[in-house]
C-alpha cells in the first residue's frame, strides 16, 4: 500500500524567506507525484505534478519540486515566499499504472507573516 | 468554464439520520472521485466512478456508505444511520480520463457535522 509522509505540520516564515516542505512516499513501483494547495476558504488546487522526465518540475506561482527516486522524496521549494502563499499544502502520490487513487499526506500549514 | 460543484456546502444532522451529498463534475469529465477529509488529515479516497459504474469502492468505510452516478455525470454519496465519526469534509473530484497522470479537479467540499 502507498503512503505519504509530510514532516512539517506547521511552518511559519517571514516574507522573502525560502521555503522547503518535505514529502516522502512509500511505494515500490513507478509513481506520479503531486503537490496540491488549499488557500484559506478555497478548494484544493494543483500546484505541480511529476509524471516522468526531468525530476525538477516547476509549478505555478514560482513553486518547484524535485523528485529524488533514491530517497523516495518529492520536496516542495520556493526561493522567496509571499504573504499570499499562506495556505495548506498537500503532497500526494498514485501509482503510474492505470487508475489509482490519490494517496495524500496529512498536509503542512504554512503561515507567512508580512 | 465551471469547476466541480458540491451541494450542500454544509450539512448538520443528528446521529442515526440519513444524508445525501451531491457532486456535479466538470462537463465532459468521465472520471469522478469521492474523498473524505477529517480534521487535521489529508483527503482519503472513498470511491471512484468511470462513467456510471463504480470502478473502485475500496475506500468506503462500511456498508452505511453508498454512492451512485446513474447518468454518468452527477453523483450522490449516501450515508445511512450517520454516526458522529462520519463528521468530516466530503470532497468530490473529477478528471478527463482514468490514468494516474490525469489531473483531478476538486470541488469545495461538503462539511458534514453529525451531532
Amino acid at each position: 500500500a502507498q503512503s505519504v509522509s509530510q514532516h512539517n505540520h506547521h511552518v511559519i516564515l517571514s516574507e522573502a524567506a525560502s521555503l522547503e516542505l518535505g514529502c516522502n512516499y512509500s511505494y515500490g513501483g513507478t509513481v506520479n507525484l503531486f503537490w496540491y494547495v488549499q488557500y484559506p476558504g478555497q478548494h484544493l488546487q494543483l500546484l505541480l505534478k511529476y509524471f516522468s522526465g526531468d525530476p525538477l518540475v516547476k509549478g505555478i506561482k514560482g513553486f518547484e519540486a524535485e523528485f529524488i527516486k533514491s530517497k523516495f522524496s518529492f520536496n516542495l521549494r520556493k526561493p522567496s515566499v509571499q504573504w499570499s502563499d499562506t495556505a495548506e499544502y498537500f503532497c500526494a502520490v498514485n501509482a503510474n499504472t492505470g487508475f489509482q487513487k490519490l494517496v495524500f499526506g496529512t498536509g503542512t500549514r504554512l503561515l507567512v507573516s508580512p | 468554464g465551471a469547476g466541480v460543484s458540491q451541494t450542500p456546502s454544509n450539512k448538520v444532522t443528528e446521529k442515526g439520520k440519513y444524508v445525501e451529498l451531491r457532486c456535479d463534475p466538470i462537463s465532459g469529465h468521465t472520471a469522478l472521485y469521492w474523498y473524505r477529509q477529517s480534521l487535521g488529515q489529508g483527503p482519503e479516497f472513498l470511491i471512484y466512478f468511470q462513467g456510471t459504474g463504480a470502478a473502485d469502492d475500496s475506500g468506503l468505510p462500511n456498508d452505511r456508505f453508498f454512492a451512485v452516478r446513474p447518468e454518468g455525470s452527477v453523483s450522490t454519496l449516501k450515508i445511512q444511520r450517520t454516526e458522529r465519526g462520519d463528521s468530516a469534509v466530503y470532497l468530490c473530484a473529477s478528471s478527463l480520463g482514468t490514468s494516474g497522470n490525469n489531473e483531478q479537479f476538486f470541488g469545495p467540499g461538503t462539511r458534514l457535522t453529525v451531532l
